[in-house]
């Protein structure tokens, strides 16, 4: 059974600096990958998908890189910011599974 | 629609009370999936449903649970006898397959006093 774990469950830092989420998983023969942020009392926004073919995608200042062979996908925010402050949670979507989640606070 | 819509977005129900959450995909979907989320904690996945094919129940939690889609389109979730460990957002996802990734509804927040 496919696992998910995201590490830290928790993050503060200042504005303007930049920031690496990691998410793991046990079975690498996964099809793909998504992250999603979620703000208090809201619903899931996906960030990126990356596909089992791929190793990194990208939108603005966020970044996301995908290992199938080490179990590991990184989220790389730039430049934090107050607005980024959220629960980023990575999902393995071909297994149905998802990290508990990272939350994250951008200090002004 | 445009996106996943979930209703109620608020259901307040009494223990022991039979409660129906509905599920509206986005048009065209084919994959439909329900999970819950208790507070504080991650998501845990119940029912995914693809199609016509039979649904994947494996994360139904008791026999209490259950959930119903019309071909394609609307789903519901069910849940007879609530019990205060319900409490929860029940959230909803659908996908164009299960490679394109998932698009959440807003989810339906459950008291069970």
């Amino acid at each position: 059974k496919q696992e998910v774990t995201q590490i830290p469950a928790a993050l503060s830092v200042p504005e303007g600096e930049n920031l690496v989420l990691n998410c793991s998983f046990t079975d690498s023969a996964i099809y793909n990958l998504q992250w999603f942020r979620q703000d208090p009392g809201k619903g899931l926004t996906s960030l990126l998908l990356i596909q089992s073919s791929q190793r990194e995608q990208t939108s603005g200042r966020l970044n996301a890189s995908l290992d199938k062979s080490s179990g590991r996908s990184t989220l790389y925010i730039a430049a934090s910011q107050p607005g980024d402050s959220a629960t980023y949670l990575c999902a393995v979507i071909s297994d149905m599974r998802f990290g508990a989640g990272t939350r994250l606070t951008v200090k002004p | 629609g445009a996106g996943v819509s979930q209703s109620p977005s608020n259901k307040v129900t009494e223990k022991g009370k039979d409660v129906e959450l509905r599920c509206d995909p986005i048009s065209g979907h084919t994959a439909l999936y329900w999970y819950r989320q208790r507070l504080g904690q991650g998501l845990e996945f119940l029912i995914y449903f693809q199609g016509n094919s039979a649904p994947d129940k494996s994360g139904l939690p008791s026999d209490r649970f259950s959930a119903e889609r019309t071909g394609e389109s609307v789903s519901t979730l069910t849940i007879q006898r609530t019990q205060q460990e319900d409490s929860a957002v029940y959230l909803c996802a659908s996908s164009l397959d299960p490679g394109r990734g998932y698009t959440f509804g807003s989810g339906t927040r459950l008291t069970v006093v």
